[in-house]
């Protein structure tokens, strides 16, 4: 059973436009849960984070969105660019508890010119 | 070199051979990771090695043995592989076990014949 779930497997977005990445989670012992960043060829690069005790993190474009009660993120790309395209991982994890990382499977963003 | 590395980066293998996979990080982390990645799943927690000492495997099958002889090296030693074994095989490392941020190698494409 998936406890971290992005049910969009891909999203297109014009470039200048906001794109809204969006991932679910099962396990209410996740504390802690991170974005990734991956192109082709290359390991996943960490992104942005968010703990339990925020509901909003930014960084630059990027902004991270934590609603507790509907155990759903979501990643805030604005405004989107070209470079931006890639595949991008939601992961969680509960720090106090196993420690593991538990990732979904990814989202392809395509940001057009 | 800088951050995370893998060697080699595509690997061709039959199901009699014995190969092995490598990872150093240059990172001065303690924690090492062996994930894998199989088409349309998340990444899967392999092994996870903290301070030199194995503290998880995730129920993976002996003919993958990790090796550990120092904190920015980390192998993965293969033999008789099955062709459903093909996979991306990413390492990452982190500062400790349980730290949320990980990162990553880019990964050896592996294929079995």
């Amino acid at each position: 059973d998936q406890q971290v779930k992005q049910n969009s497997p891909s999203l297109s977005v014009q470039e200048g436009r906001i794109s809204i990445l969006n991932c679910d989670y099962t396990n209410s012992m996740f504390d802690y849960f991170l974005w990734y960043k991956k192109y082709p060829a290359e390991g996943p690069t960490f992104l942005i984070s968010i703990s339990s005790i925020k509901d909003k993190n930014e960084d630059g474009r990027f902004t991270v969105f934590l609603n507790k009660s509907a155990k759903h993120l979501s990643l805030h790309i604005v405004p989107s660019q070209p470079g931006d395209s890639a595949v991008y991982f939601c992961a969680a994890t509960s720090q106090g508890g196993s420690e593991k990382l538990v990732f979904g499977k990814g989202t392809k963003l395509t940001v057009n010119p | 070199e800088t951050g995370v590395t893998q060697t080699p980066r595509h690997l061709v293998m039959g199901m009699t051979n014995k190969k092995s996979l490598k990872c150093e990080q240059h990172l001065g982390h303690n924690a090492m990771y062996w994930y894998k990645q199989s088409a349309k799943k998340p990444l899967e927690l392999m092994f996870v090695y903290n301070f030199k000492e194995q503290t998880e495997n995730n129920s993976v099958p002996s003919r993958f043995s990790p090796e550990c002889p120092n904190s920015s090296h980390l192998f993965l030693h293969l033999h008789t592989l099955q062709p459903e074994d093909s996979a991306l095989y990413l390492c990452a490392s982190s500062p400790r076990r349980g730290a949320g941020e990980q990162y990553f190698g880019p990964g050896t494409r592996l294929t079995v014949t």
